[in-house]
């Protein structure tokens, strides 16, 4: 069964302050890996769809890479408004199967 | 240009109690997926529904079951409702198999 795992837990920067989430997984054939981005009380909002080893995504502050174990979201000069949970998910057949997330916290 | 929109946003039920929440695809968008957040989890799939027949499910009991009508909108009824059911309840739409699921802001369930 697929399995994701989303590392750290939580994730406090200053504003300012690059870093990355990971995401490793275990899928019998990948037939994607997203990317999502959740604010509270709020549905996940639609960032990246990676699907080869190798693959690169980027928009605004954010790029998103995948190897054949793992992705990585890297963050640049994040600033507040990039404070959210970020969830991983890979698909299998038609289903995605979440981590349970990174939740940012950006300090002004 | 609409996105995915659920309702209600809130429902309030008890123990053994049915509950129907609804949802309307993204324009053009003709497959449906439900999913079941719990707090400070991830969603969980519970199924997929493409021409108005369900595709795929996930590790569900028989007490969640769906529709899909004609215009691709989607029900998830859920049967004698357990305090373990409370939680976000979340329809994502996509134009293919494969492509990115789009999520609305779904519902948050509540048993007493």
């Amino acid at each position: 069964e697929d399995q994701v795992t989303q590392s750290p837990e939580a994730l406090r920067l200053q504003e300012g302050e690059s870093s990355s989430l990971n995401c490793s997984y275990t899928v019998s054939g990948l037939r994607g890996l997203f990317w999502y981005r959740q604010d509270p009380g709020k549905g996940p909002e639609f960032l990246f769809t990676l699907y080869s080893a190798g693959e690169e995504k980027e928009k605004e502050r954010l790029k998103a890479t995948l190897t054949k174990k793992e992705s990585f979201l890297h963050i640049t000069a994040p600033k507040p408004e990039d404070s959210a949970t970020y969830l991983c998910a890979v698909q299998e057949g038609e289903k995605l199967t979440f981590g349970t997330g990174t939740r940012l916290t950006i300090i002004p | 240009d609409a996105g995915v929109t659920q309702s209600p946003t809130h429902l309030i039920k008890t123990r053994g109690q049915q509950v129907t929440l609804r949802c309307s695809p993204k324009s053009g968008h003709d497959t449906v997926s439900w999913y079941q957040q719990a707090l400070g989890q991830g969603p969980q799939f519970i199924f997929q529904y493409y021409e108005e027949e369900e595709r795929q499910r996930g590790n569900f009991p028989d007490r969640f079951s769906g529709h899909q009508f004609p215009n691709y909108s989607s029900e998830l009824n859920v049967n004698a409702l357990l305090l373990g059911d409370s939680a976000l309840y979340l329809c994502a739409s996509s134009l293919a198999v494969g492509a990115p699921q789009h999520f609305g802001d779904g519902t948050r369930l509540s048993i007493l």
